[in-house]
């Protein structure tokens, strides 16, 4: 079946440390998105790529950072610049260039330890 | 300014009602609209899109009014299963001639009672 898969489910972080999220599609969708997710909060974008070899910041994106060497992998890593990292972090893809309709992969929650 | 809000709720209602959510867009220049659904710890799923003349999916119907600025989805029957978050979702296209440019509401919680 098609989908998006993040994993970890579940991911711990010490302080100064960097950590990797990782997100793969098989949906072939040419565009892939990171949001963050904050109790009662709406989601705020952190990158977005429009196609391989190539990410634009979004809204939140001070403290992260990502690659995008295959269509079906868009990585997300933490990094200890990233102060408050604690939250639900979720990976998306769309099939349509204007990024509207969205499919989630089902979500990586990060805990500061 | 970029915003799109809603009433939090939760809305506690029994098996059968019919309820409804409103949600306000600051920016006239929003181009399209959408509800999601997010279950407790899930992603968020596309529920449906919202059209200018209203549209209806089941039990669900969708309204759009440009002039007060505000979307609304209405929920008939409800069933438990119906329980969840439901996201209000703007697409400023082409603002600032980016992608990734939709803005999410915080949600509104709904509780279908027995």
């Amino acid at each position: 079946d098609g989908g998006i898969t993040q994993s970890p489910k579940y991911l711990f972080r010490k302080e100064g440390q960097n950590v990797t999220l990782s997100c793969e599609q098989n949906l072939n969708h040419d565009a892939m998105y990171w949001y963050r997710q904050d109790p009662g909060q709406g989601l705020r974008l952190i990158y977005y790529s429009q196609i391989v070899n190539d990410f634009q910041k979004g809204d939140i994106a001070e403290g992260y950072s990502v690659s995008r060497e295959k269509k079906e992998s868009f990585p997300l890593t933490v990094t200890s610049a990233q102060k408050n990292p604690t939250a639900f972090y979720l990976c998306a893809s769309s099939v349509e260039a204007t990024g509207e309709k969205l499919f989630f992969g089902s979500g990586t929650q990060l805990s500061v330890l | 300014r970029k915003e799109v809000e809603q009433d939090p709720g939760p809305f506690n209602v029994p098996e059968g009602a019919t309820v409804a959510f409103n949600c306000t867009y600051s920016n006239s220049a929003s181009q399209s609209f959408f509800w999601y659904r997010q279950d407790c710890r899930k992603e968020p799923k596309l529920l449906m899109s919202v059209y200018s003349s209203g549209n209806e999916d089941g039990r669900f119907t969708a309204q759009l009014n440009r002039a007060s600025q505000y979307i609304s989805l209405l929920i008939r029957d409800s069933k438990l299963s119906d329980s969840a978050t439901y996201l209000c979702v703007v697409s400023l296209r082409n603002y600032g001639g980016s992608q990734g440019n939709l803005i999410f509401g915080k949600g509104t919680k709904l509780s279908v009672k027995p």
